[in-house]
């Protein structure tokens, strides 16, 4: 198994700023995921965090609004670009384990104000 | 489109009830199904899944779920809840498209168990 630790937990941001969000996990992992999820809706994935490459964006998402960074294989960043209240969101960040199964952080809860 | 139908949003059940969440999905191809379970304050957490084979799957803290193809269905259930399974629970299905490994996620239905 994998255990996902990300940072911060929560936080409230002002309309237009930025916040970047950190995801560690405690083995080296290929496949690292963020993911989204809004009261009452289900999780949507944002991207796959590629290391050493540019994160690959689902459809509706965008580099510019959500800049990831992998570094290494056991660390990504996710940032909330030009927040607006319609990014208030839980964030979780996620990778994959042996046999496919997906592990989760404790996730981020963003408001945005 | 893929998707996947969770039918209940909001269950409440008193403590030794059975539970069945419903679950639906719409994916051309093989898939693999799985339930995950997010206990209140805690990260959501691998309860069953089915691959292949015997489509009656157990998982822990005795939930089952049932694949039935014919019905691109795959129930979660348990025979007697307690209160500690108090929780949100969320269907899954992973498949392929374009040689890319695709996770898709149910909306998730909120379990409440009265003790």
């Amino acid at each position: 198994s994998a255990v996902i630790s990300q940072k911060p937990s929560r936080d409230i941001c002002q309309r237009g700023t930025s916040l970047t969000i950190q995801c560690q996990v405690d083995s080296q992992v290929t496949m690292m995921f963020w993911y989204r999820q809004q009261p009452g809706q289900s999780l949507t994935l944002i991207a796959t965090a590629n290391q050493g490459s540019e994160a690959t964006y689902e459809s509706g998402f965008v580099i510019d609004k959500f800049p990831i960074s992998r570094p290494n294989l056991t660390f990504s960043t996710l940032t909330v670009s030009n927040m607006s209240p319609e990014d208030s969101s839980i964030y979780l960040c996620s990778c994959w384990g042996p046999v496919e199964t997906q592990y989760f952080g404790p996730g981020t809860r963003l408001l945005v104000l | 489109a893929q998707s996947v139908s969770q039918h209940n949003h909001h269950v409440i059940l008193s403590e030794a009830a059975s539970l069945e969440l419903g679950c639906n999905y719409s994916y051309g191809g093989t898939v693999n199904l799985f339930w995950y379970v997010q206990y209140p304050g805690q990260h959501l957490q691998l309860l069953l899944k089915y691959f292949s084979g015997d489509p009656l799957v157990k998982g822990i803290k005795g939930f089952e779920a049932e694949f039935i193809k014919s019905k691109f269905s795959f129930n979660l259930r348990k025979p007697s809840v307690q209160w500690s399974d108090t929780a949100e629970y969320f269907c899954a299905v992973m498949g392929t498209t374009s040689g890319t490994y695709k996770y898709i996620f149910g909306t998730g239905t909120r379990l409440k168990v009265l003790a």
